[in-house]
C-alpha cells in the first residue's frame, strides 16, 4: 500500500514568517501533485511535479520533488493570512490496483495570524 | 469559478433513508471520482469512472453505489443511509489518458449527517 505521511500536521505561524511542508513516502511516485483546501470548499490544485529533483515556483511558494521521487516540500517564504488553508499532497502510483488514480496526504493545516 | 457542481451542500438526514448526492461538470472529463474525507483524515478514493458506463469500486470500500448515464453526471447513492456514512463527499474530475498527471477538478462537496 503507497501511504504519504505528511507532516507537520497543524502549523500555526505570524504573517511573514517562512515555512516548509513535507510530504513523505516509501514509494516512488510518477507525479506528485499539491493543493490547497479552504474551509467548505473542495481542494484546488498548485502544482504538479513529474521529474526527480523538479524546482517549481508560484509566486512566494517553492515546490521540490525529491531525485528519488520518493518525497516532496513546499516552501513558503514571507507567509501571509491568505495563505490559510489545508494543503494536501497527492501522489499518483507508476502501478497498481488503482490505475494511477491518485493517493492523498492527510493535510498540513497552516494558520497565518497577522 | 465551479466548473464542477456538487448538490446538496448539507444534508440531515435520518437512518435509514434513501440518499443520492449529485455531482455534475461542465468541462466534458470523461474521468470523475469520489472521495470522503473526514477531519484529520487524507481523501479516500471510494468511487471512479473513466466514461459513460464505466465505474469502478475505489481503495476505501464503500456501501454507497454510482452511475455514469452521461459525461457530465456521477451521482452517489446511498440505499439505507446509517450514522456510519456521516463523512463529507468530494466529486472530482480531469481529463487525459493517465489521470495522475492531470490535476482533478473538485467540486465543494456534500457535507452528510446521518442521525
Amino acid at each position: 500500500t503507497q501511504l504519504l505521511e505528511q507532516s507537520p500536521q497543524f502549523l500555526s505561524i505570524q504573517e511573514g514568517e517562512n515555512l516548509t511542508v513535507y510530504c513523505n513516502s516509501s514509494s516512488v511516485f510518477s507525479s506528485l501533485q499539491w493543493y490547497r483546501q479552504e474551509p467548505g470548499e473542495g481542494p484546488v490544485l498548485l502544482v504538479t511535479v513529474v521529474t526527480g529533483g523538479e524546482v517549481k515556483k508560484l509566486k512566494r511558494l517553492t515546490f521540490q520533488f525529491g531525485d528519488a521521487r520518493k518525497d516532496s516540500s513546499l516552501h513558503i517564504t514571507a507567509a501571509q493570512p491568505g495563505d490559510t488553508g489545508l494543503y494536501l499532497c497527492a501522489g499518483a502510483g507508476r502501478y497498481g490496483g488503482s490505475q494511477g488514480n491518485l493517493i492523498f496526504g492527510k493535510g498540513t493545516k497552516l494558520s497565518v495570524k497577522p | 469559478e465551479a466548473d464542477i457542481y456538487q448538490t446538496p451542500r448539507y444534508l440531515v438526514i435520518g437512518t435509514g433513508k434513501k440518499i443520492t448526492l449529485e455531482c455534475s461538470q461542465t468541462m466534458g472529463h470523461d474521468k470523475m471520482y469520489w472521495y470522503q474525507q473526514d477531519p484529520g483524515m487524507e481523501l479516500h478514493l471510494i468511487h471512479y469512472s473513466y466514461g459513460v458506463n464505466s465505474t469502478e469500486k475505489g481503495d476505501l470500500s464503500s456501501e454507497s453505489t454510482v452511475s455514469r448515464i452521461r459525461t457530465e453526471h456521477f451521482p452517489l447513492t446511498l440505499e439505507s443511509a446509517r450514522p456510519s456514512h456521516t463523512s463529507q463527499y468530494l466529486c472530482a474530475s480531469s481529463e487525459g489518458d493517465f489521470p495522475g498527471n492531470q490535476p482533478q477538478h473538485f467540486g465543494d462537496g456534500t457535507r452528510l449527517s446521518i442521525l
